[in-house]
């Protein structure tokens, strides 16, 4: 059983240009998170589906940012209009449907907006 | 609520004994551990659900009080490989999905 995959894993962009970044679960895994982390802190909760319904997504996500995950499969993160502030690694990670909702987390893609 | 890890940073000699500990002002659900080295994505440790469980494997085992809103993460006989920073997540309040992270504690394991 491979682990959650993410793809691109580095991405360099200029302000104002839109990026999308691509996460594949963990098969048969329905639960798929999104997180956010910069330099020193922990990771930041986005949004997470279960199957294909976004069930929550953060206050501070602004509507720059939306994410799909439209078969119940893989997710994509997309980020409009880019900024200097939003640089980070985004984290994608996938749990399966049990009462304890441990979550295995993907390697993560790096973005960094010049 | 972000929950509040202690210490910030702690120094060890391989073989001496650390504990880690998270802090919440809500009711949790679930306190669940990792590690994550530098440059790398969390890693899973265990998960401690409402109960008063303790959980363990190998040489880090944690538990969690569900009175306190607190859990405790502990390392014996530290190891080199045990370097990195520790996250706690918690899971409660109105939101059974989500992971709140604490700030993270760096632990180095100096031989």
């Amino acid at each position: 059983d491979t682990g959650v995959s993410q793809d691109p894993r580095h991405k360099i962009t200029k302000r104002g240009q839109n990026v999308t970044f691509r996460c594949d679960p963990i098969s048969e895994h329905n639960r798929l998170y999104w997180y956010r982390q910069t330099l020193g802190q922990g990771p930041e909760f986005l949004t997470y589906f279960q199957n294909e319904a976004q069930l929550e997504k953060s206050r501070l996500l602004s509507d720059r940012f939306s994410a799909e995950r439209p078969k119940g499969s893989f997710s994509t993160l997309e980020i409009q209009r880019t900024e200097q502030g939003d640089s980070a690694m985004y984290l994608c990670a996938s749990s399966p449907f049990l009462s304890s909702y441990e979550q295995y987390f993907g390697p993560g893609t790096r973005l960094t907006v010049t | 609520q972000q929950p509040v890890q202690s210490p910030q940073a702690v120094i060890l000699r391989e073989g001496e004994d650390a504990v880690i500990n998270c802090s919440s002002s809500k009711a949790l659900y679930s306190v669940h551990w990792y590690r994550q080295k530098h440059g790398e994505a969390p890693v899973f440790l265990m998960i401690l659900l409402k109960g008063g469980e303790q959980k363990g494997h190998d040489k880090i085992s944690a538990s969690f009080n569900e009175k306190k809103q607190q859990s405790s993460l502990y390392l014996t006989a530290s190891q080199l490989s045990y370097s990195g920073t520790y996250f706690c997540g918690t899971v409660g309040g109105t939101s059974y999905g989500k992971l709140t992270f604490g700030q993270g504690t760096i632990l180095t394991v100096h031989p």
